[in-house]
């Protein structure tokens, strides 16, 4: 099992170019979640998907889409890439409530010059 | 909103010392906290975790103690060795029906041969 798979995983864009960051899970997971971790803040939540069909807006949505595009994956869109949008992103999985937590992706590394 | 605050944001050690960690969390309907180790450039990996109807869990030389009272859990680890060196994240869930995490801002801890 891959668990949760991130691509890509180093981007550097410039200022006002978009581009998707994919997340695949093959857990069977129901929930999904983006998050984006800098310096000092800890992870913060960009957007998440408690089951397929659904999203919902986390602490800092602005400047961000998400797409649930089926069970497996959960793609995460920067329509016009800021500056201050340069962090490393974070995919987590996870199951019902009972089960063990999050399974995070490798993480990708963005830069926005 | 939902917080969790997390203390202290450094810890050195000597190694064979012992290391707490503690965070206080805002949502008295929190039913679930993990903790996560988080090596550099690595992904945030699960470490141990508690629910909220215990109060106290242990692994090896890991251990999570729960006051629900006073909403607070820390983490123990025991006998610290340099592997034990990274940064560690504490998070809950709040109640409700969605699986989302809410993460303190990390302890860089520090074991020194």
């Amino acid at each position: 099992n891959a668990g949760v798979t991130q691509t890509p995983k180093f981007q550097v864009l410039k200022t006002g170019q978009s581009m998707t960051l994919q997340c695949a899970q093959d857990m069977n997971h129901n929930s999904m979640y983006w998050y984006r971790q800098d310096p000092g803040m800890g992870l913060r939540l960009i957007y998440y998907s408690a089951s397929e069909g659904t999203t919902d807006k986390g602490e800092v949505p602005n400047g961000y889409n998400v797409s649930r595009l089926n069970k497996r994956e959960f793609s995460l869109r920067l329509e016009s890439a800021a500056p201050s949008q340069t962090s490393v992103y974070f995919c987590a999985s996870s199951g019902d409530v009972g089960s063990s937590g999050y399974t995070f992706g490798s993480g990708t590394r963005l830069t926005v010059v | 909103g939902e917080n969790v605050e997390q203390h202290p944001s450094t810890l050195s050690v000597q190694e064979g010392d012992s290391a707490v960690i503690k965070c206080t969390y805002s949502d008295s309907a929190s039913n679930y906290f993990p903790w996560y180790k988080q090596e550099l450039g690595k992904r945030p990996q699960l470490i141990i975790d508690i629910r909220s109807n215990v109060g106290e869990k242990k692994d090896q030389r890991i251990a999570v103690t729960l006051n629900k009272t006073a909403k607070h859990f820390s983490l123990h680890i025991t006998e610290t060795q340099p592997e034990d060196s990274a940064v560690y994240f504490c998070a809950f869930r709040g109640g409700g029906s969605n699986y989302k995490l809410t993460f303190g801002k990390g302890t860089l801890l520090t074991v020194n041969p």
